[in-house]
């Protein structure tokens, strides 16, 4: 089975303040981890996958298949940043995803 | 380019009634996905449609849930009576192929939010 655990429901920070969004899974076979972002009145968009290993809008986040994590980072937020932020996982071949119950980040200013 | 549009963004309707929701996927994308969101609850897989053929309706909650995807176009979700614990995010999703690389990033729409009172 599937799962994915994002621990934090609220997190806030200060402007400049480094955040990091926490993500665990559980998945027996190897799991394409994305990042998906959705700010005030708009549609959920794709912000990093694991297969990418690049940097958006600042963001990195690393597959750490031993901890079974696959984190969200940033080392100076922005007011920008304010947003809901959930964590899912495509297993194999599969297309379907699955999804943690989201973080909701504020960056104070 | 067009994203994913749904329609209507928000409905609210009497418990027992019947409600709609509409979702055209972006141009050429043969995969089209529902999803929704209960409150409180995680963002959760209903059904995959290839063209017009439902691959997986595994995630589809009861028999009061119906899928169309006529024509490989646009899909209509129709659920039929609703209840109360059916109010949520509806979000509709499309992709170009389903194997690895870039073609296979998932689109979302805005979502159609449903309250049954």
């Amino acid at each position: 089975a599937q799962r994915v655990t994002q621990p934090e429901k609220l997190l806030s920070v200060f402007k400049g303040a480094p955040v990091e969004l926490k993500c665990n899974y559980s998945y027996s076979g190897s799991p394409e981890l994305f990042w998906y972002v959705q700010y005030s009145r708009q549609r959920l968009q794709l912000l990093l996958r694991h297969i990418s290993r690049e940097s958006i809008k600042g963001f990195t986040a690393d597959l750490n298949k031993g901890e079974t994590s696959f984190h969200l980072k940033k080392p100076f937020a922005q007011e920008e940043d304010s947003a809901m932020y959930y964590c899912a996982l495509r297993g194999g071949s599969n297309y379907k995803l699955t999804f943690g119950k989201g973080t909701l980040l504020t960056v104070n200013p | 380019e067009a994203g994913v549009t749904q329609f209507p963004s928000h409905s609210v309707i009497e418990k027992g009634q019947t409600v709609t929701l509409r979702c055209d996927p972006i141009s050429g994308h043969d995969n089209l996905y529902w999803y929704r969101r209960v409150m409180g609850k995680e963002i959760k897989f209903l059904l995959h449609f290839v063209k017009e053929s439902k691959q997986d309706e595994s995630g589809m909650p009861n028999n009061r849930f119906l899928a169309e995807r006529t024509g490989g176009t646009y899909s209509t979700l129709k659920v039929q009576p609703a209840e109360l614990e059916d109010s949520g995010v509806y979000f509709c999703a499309s992709s170009q192929v389903l194997g690895g690389g870039d073609g296979n990033t998932i689109y979302f729409g805005e979502g159609s939010w449903l309250t049954v009172v």
